[in-house]
């Protein structure tokens, strides 16, 4: 059963870039031409899609957060990673990991799931 | 950006009864060459991540109960819960696969009442 684990400092300073792992155990970020994502949710709000990466290394983010995001791949360690740069204290929120399958005719991403469990992090001095 | 609308932001509903929770898009998610409809939803109850109920707008997941059910196509959709269980109070998203960004509705919190 895939499961998803999300690791990383839950407190970050102002200006400071925010760095955040995602392990992936009964399955391979190699396997399936799947993509990972990155979602996060404000305390007591909705959610809001960060980006994506396929195994491969190829990305696509959302364009509000487009200049400050990055996300890679390390297939060695079975991991994908989150940085998001310049951070203030409308990024604090927690932040999900999830997996999503490739859609057959539009080679896109679908649904999620499954999803890490989250982690807060809040960005204060 | 695709902009999903969800009606009610909250719900009250007796055990037993049935609840509806509707979500608008901006546009249409239906990709015309293969008649699907890009919309998902997925439940979350407190402390939980979400967890997918429905895809393809009408096609539950593996192990979701029957009492959930999705409908509509093109920009008008619907959630129901045929007969509201205890176990079902959570808040509950529809979510655009359509195109990047990809968005969710704002939410609708559902209360046993």
């Amino acid at each position: 059963q895939l499961q998803l684990q999300e690791s990383g400092p839950g407190l970050a300073k102002p200006s400071e870039t925010l760095s955040l792992t995602c392990t992936v155990s009964g399955g391979s970020v190699s396997s399936d031409n799947n993509y990972w994502g990155w979602i996060r949710q404000p305390p007591g709000k909705g959610l809001e899609w960060i980006g994506n990466i396929h195994y491969s290394g190829s990305t696509y983010y959302n364009p509000s957060l487009k200049s400050r995001v990055s996300i890679s791949v390390d297939t060695s360690n079975n991991q994908f990673s989150l940085n998001l740069s310049s951070v203030s204290a409308a990024d604090t929120a927690v932040y999900h990991c999830a997996k999503s399958t490739p859609n057959s005719e539009t080679y896109l991403s679908t649904w999620f799931d499954p999803w890490g469990q989250g982690i807060l992090v809040t960005v204060s001095s | 950006d695709i902009v999903m609308t969800q009606s009610p932001d909250s719900l009250a509903v007796s055990l037993g009864e049935r609840a509806t929770i509707d979500c608008k898009s901006s546009q249409s998610v239906l990709y015309s060459s293969n008649n699907k409809n890009y919309l998902a939803w997925y439940q979350q109850k407190p402390g939980q991540p979400p967890k997918v109920l429905i895809y393809w707008a009408s096609t539950r997941e593996s192990g979701v109960p029957d009492r959930f059910s999705g409908s509509g196509s093109g920009a008008d959709f619907t959630l129901t819960i045929s007969s509201l269980q205890a176990e079902d109070v959570a808040v509950y998203y529809c979510h655009q696969y359509y195109r990047p960004p990809y968005t969710f509705g704002q939410g609708t919190k559902l209360e046993i009442k």
